[in-house]
Parts: structure tokens; C-alpha cells; sequence
């Protein structure tokens, strides 16, 4: 089956500490996206990337960094340097501009302990 | 940043009702509308999508677009218990290549 993985689940962070949440599809997209979404808000835009090696910072890309090597995985990185990191976390592919769906996967919860 | 505006609810409706979902946005360049279903705790899933003035029908679900008002609704004809979630608005950016999505409006639907 086609779709997009999320891993892990539910993800715990410590005061200081760069976290990484996973992010692969077979779909075969080039485009793709991570969005934040807190609860009884919508989705926020922190980054996209339309083609391998090149990314664009979203509406709240501060103390979040991203990687494109391969088509199939986009990987955020939740830094230090962002001090409210508590939130649902989607990451998305497809092509909106042609009035196609995105494909979100199933998630991760991000906790600060 | 181009704003995306929703009522955030709830809004309750009898089932069977019809429950209307309304959305204004902006930016008056935008071209592509898509409304989206979300389930507590879970992804959101595309319902329809509409980029012409007017009326696009999808089974119960009708989503209507008024680009000189900056306003499309989404109308649920005979609303069911499992239509309760929440309704996500999105509109294509300006870069014309990522959606920005509305607060949402929380729809319950009662027995």
C-alpha cells in the first residue's frame, strides 16, 4: 500500500535537546510538508520541499531545521531553540496546485518532560 | 501571513439536519478551496475541493465558492452522528504549492 509512515508515535523531549521525527512515502510525491498542529488550532505550515536537495521555511520554520536527500524521506528537526515544542506533528505529500489531495501520515505527538 | 478564518464552534446540529460550515480568507488572488475532516487524534482527510464560483456537489456535501465575497461554505445534508469532527478550510498560497489551513470549526452532531 501506498501511503506516508510517521515515526515515532508519541516522541518525549528534554530541556536542551534536539529531537528528529521521521517521515517516509512511497508515494512517489516530490513535494512534501511538515505541519504543527496544537490542540484546537489548525495546521501550521513549518517547512516544504518541492524536489530533493531544496527545501523553503513555512510560517513558523524558527527552531525547526528539515533535510531532502532522498524523495522518499523528510526528516524534521525539532532543535533546542524551539521553547514551546508541545504538538501534533503531520507530515504531508502530494500536489495541492493541482487540486490533488495531500497525503498525511498518521502523526507524532511531541511532549516536553 | 494570508488568514484563513473559520468560526472555531462547536457547532451542534440534530441529525439529519443540515449543517453549513463557513470559511473566509484574504487573499483575493487565492484559486484553490479544499475542505478537510479531521477525527480527534488522527490526520486529516480531503473531502472536496472547489476552485470555480458557484456550487460543486459530492454525495451529502456541498461546497460552495464566493470569490468577490473571499467566502466558501461547506453545506452536510442530512448530518449523521459520525460527521462530528472537526472541519478543516485550506486555501493554496501564494507559492501556490502549500495549503494554509483555517483554525477549524468543530461539528457535532446529535442523535
Amino acid at each position: 500500500d501506498g501511503g506516508i509512515t510517521q515515526s515515532p508515535k508519541y516522541l518525549f523531549r528534554k530541556e536542551g535537546q534536539n529531537v528528529t521525527l521521521s517521515c517516509e512515502q512511497n508515494l512517489n510525491h516530490d513535494a512534501m510538508y511538515w505541519y504543527r498542529q496544537d490542540p484546537g488550532q489548525g495546521l501550521r505550515l513549518i517547512y516544504y520541499s518541492q524536489i530533493v536537495n531544496d527545501f523553503q521555511k513555512g510560517d513558523i520554520a524558527e527552531g525547526y531545521s528539515v533535510s531532502r536527500e532522498k524523495k522518499e524521506s523528510f526528516p524534521l528537526t525539532v532543535t533546542s531553540a524551539q521553547k514551546n515544542p508541545t504538538a501534533f506533528y503531520l507530515c504531508a505529500s502530494g500536489y495541492p496546485a493541482t487540486n490533488e489531495k495531500l497525503f498525511f501520515g498518521s502523526g507524532t505527538q511531541l511532549s516536553v518532560l | 501571513q494570508k488568514e484563513v478564518e473559520q468560526n472555531s464552534g462547536p457547532l451542534s446540529v440534530p441529525e439529519g439536519a443540515i449543517a453549513s460550515l463557513n470559511c473566509t480568507y484574504s487573499d483575493r488572488g487565492s484559486q484553490s478551496f479544499f475542505w478537510y475532516r479531521q477525527y480527534s487524534g488522527k490526520s486529516p482527510e480531503l473531502i472536496m475541493f472547489i476552485y470555480s464560483n458557484g456550487d460543486k456537489e459530492d454525495g451529502r456535501f456541498t461546497a460552495q465558492l464566493n470569490k468577490a465575497s473571499q467566502y466558501v461554505s461547506l453545506l452536510i445534508r442530512d448530518s449523521q452522528p459520525s460527521d462530528s469532527a472537526t472541519y478543516l478550510c485550506a486555501v493554496l498560497s501564494n507559492s501556490g504549492y502549500a495549503l494554509n489551513f483555517g483554525k477549524g470549526t468543530s461539528l457535532l452532531v446529535t442523535p
